[in-house]
C-alpha cells in the first residue's frame, strides 16, 4: 500500500516553460515532505523541501506548495531548462523529519530544447 | 567535502551467493541509512544507524539481510544467502542531524542471476 504517490511517470515540457510535478500522500502523520532529483547512474540529490506548517516554498526556480487539506504537493520548476530533466522524487516523513523517509515512485521530466 | 561513497557499483552474482556491500557516509556523520530500489518501484528504507547502534531496521526484509557499523564510520550491508528478488539499486545515505535532506550515494545495483 503506498503512502506517498507520483501518478505521473513521465513528464515533457519544453524549454523555458513551467514544469508541474505532483505528489500524492495518504498518511495523515506526514509533516515533513521533500523532493530529491536523480539523475542516471546517480545517487538522488536533495531539492527543495517543505513543513507542514507551511503552505508554500521557495528556492530559485523551485517551489514547492503544500496542501495539507487535500494531501497534495507539487513542484513547480519555471523556467525549465533542458539540465532539469531527470527523475523527481517525492518523499515523506513524520515527526518533523524524524522517521525514515518513504517515497514515491519518482515522474521522469524531461525538458524539450 | 567528499561524499556519500558507496562499493562495488555494480554486483552481479548467482542466487545463494553472499554479496557484501559498502557504504563510506560523509566525514563526521552520526546518521547513516540504507534504502534499497527495486527496479521500477519506489526507494524503500531498509535501516537507520546514529553511530554504530542501530537506531530503527524495520525496513529490513528478512534475516538474510545483516547490516554493520562498526566504530561509528562505515557501513556494511551483507546478503546472504541472495535471492532473485533482492536484485536492485542499493542507496546510502547519511547526514549530521536526521533526515532535512541527507545526501545520498551513487549506490549499488545488485544483481543476482
Amino acid at each position: 500500500d503506498q503512502q506517498v504517490k507520483q501518478n505521473s511517470p513521465s513528464l515533457s515540457v519544453q524549454e523555458g516553460r513551467i514544469s508541474i510535478l505532483n505528489c500524492d500522500y495518504t498518511n495523515s502523520m506526514f509533516d515533513y515532505f521533500l523532493w530529491y532529483k536523480k539523475y542516471p547512474a546517480e545517487g538522488p540529490t536533495f531539492l527543495i523541501s517543505i513543513s507542514s506548517i507551511k503552505d508554500k516554498n521557495e528556492d530559485g526556480r523551485f517551489t514547492v506548495f503544500l496542501n495539507k487539506s487535500a494531501k497534495h504537493l507539487s513542484l513547480h520548476i519555471v523556467p525549465s531548462q533542458p539540465g532539469d530533466s531527470a527523475v523527481y522524487f517525492c518523499a515523506a516523513s513524520e515527526f518533523s523529519g524524524n522517521t525514515p523517509l518513504v517515497f514515491g515512485k519518482g515522474t521522469r521530466l524531461s525538458v524539450i530544447a | 567535502e567528499a561524499g556519500v561513497t558507496q562499493f562495488p557499483s555494480h554486483s552481479v552474482i548467482e542466487k545463494g551467493q553472499t554479496v557484501t556491500l559498502r557504504c563510506d557516509p560523509i566525514s563526521g556523520h552520526d546518521n547513516l541509512y540504507w534504502y534499497r530500489r527495486v527496479m521500477g518501484k519506489e526507494i524503500k528504507f531498509l535501516l537507520h544507524f546514529v553511530k554504530e547502534s542501530k537506531q530503527d531496521e524495520s525496513g529490513m526484509p528478512n534475516n538474510r539481510f545483516l547490516a554493520e557499523r562498526t566504530g561509528g564510520t562505515y557501513s556494511t550491508l551483507k546478503v546472504q544467502p541472495a535471492e532473485l528478488e533482492d536484485s536492485g539499486v542499493y542507496f546510502c545515505a547519511s547526514s549530521s542531524t536526521v533526515n532535512y535532506g541527507y545526501t545520498f550515494g551513487s549506490g549499488t545495483r545488485l544483481t543476482v542471476v
